[in-house]
């Protein structure tokens, strides 16, 4: 049990470009979504929280408006990068929980900006 | 502010050779410590996770105990499979449910 599923694997395109990212748990009401960024030989970075229905709370430092996310049922969230460049190349993980259980990842999407 | 520092940043074992692995935290007050382990271009699968000090925890050739200041994962001959990056993140009291993690400890185990 507990399986997370992220998609697309993998997302090269242009600058400028927007890049949706969902993240679902398939057997499971997750009651909160995680959206994490790890750079090479880096870990973990939390982006941002999300409960199902509610605003997502970021984290200092990063920006709501190039960061969308929507949590719309207790098995789906999304990530939407706006208007992407370069430096948002990077490597996007999202995990999921129920109460009181742990965190269980997606197997991340590459996000490449040429 | 959440402190997790794991070491060795990288540790190469023979097959069949144990060892030990450190994960370090400073919190005000821990909810909980969590093992995960990461494959190259995966994301983190769960391990264990460790409540209050004196807890141990085993899964096959893994051990992870618990003290008040750090956590130890003890790997018991290990075998090539268990090459990965191994993963601690701690969750405080104060912090809902959010994670802080550390830097990971890039295992590899030679045939």
């Amino acid at each position: 049990g507990a399986v997370v599923s992220q998609h697309p694997s993998r997302v090269i395109c242009k600058s400028g470009t927007s890049v949706k990212i969902e993240c679902r748990s398939l057997d499971f009401q997750a009651t909160t979504m995680f959206w994490y960024r790890q750079f090479p030989k880096q870990s973990l970075m939390l982006m941002a929280t999300s409960n199902e229905g509610s605003k997502a709370t970021y984290e200092q430092g990063v920006e709501k408006d190039k960061f969308l996310i929507n949590h719309a049922s207790l098995t789906l969230s999304t990530l939407t990068v706006t208007s992407a460049h370069p430096e948002d190349s990077s490597f996007y993980i999202c995990s999921a929980r129920r109460l009181a259980q742990p965190q269980h990842f997606g197997d991340g999407t590459r996000l490449s900006i040429l | 502010e959440d402190q997790v520092t794991q070491s060795p940043e990288a540790l190469r074992l023979q097959e069949g050779e144990s060892s030990s692995l450190n994960c370090s935290y400073t919190v005000s007050g821990l909810r909980g410590l969590f093992w995960y382990r990461q494959d190259p271009g995966k994301g983190p699968e769960f391990l264990f996770t460790l409540y209050s000090a004196g807890e141990e925890k085993e899964k096959e050739r893994l051990k992870a105990t618990l003290t008040k200041k750090e956590s130890f994962l003890h790997i018991t001959a290990p075998k090539p499979e268990d090459s990965a990056t191994y993963l601690c993140a701690v969750q405080e009291t104060a912090s809902g449910s959010r994670l802080t993690f550390g830097e990971g400890t890039q295992l590899t185990v030679n045939p």
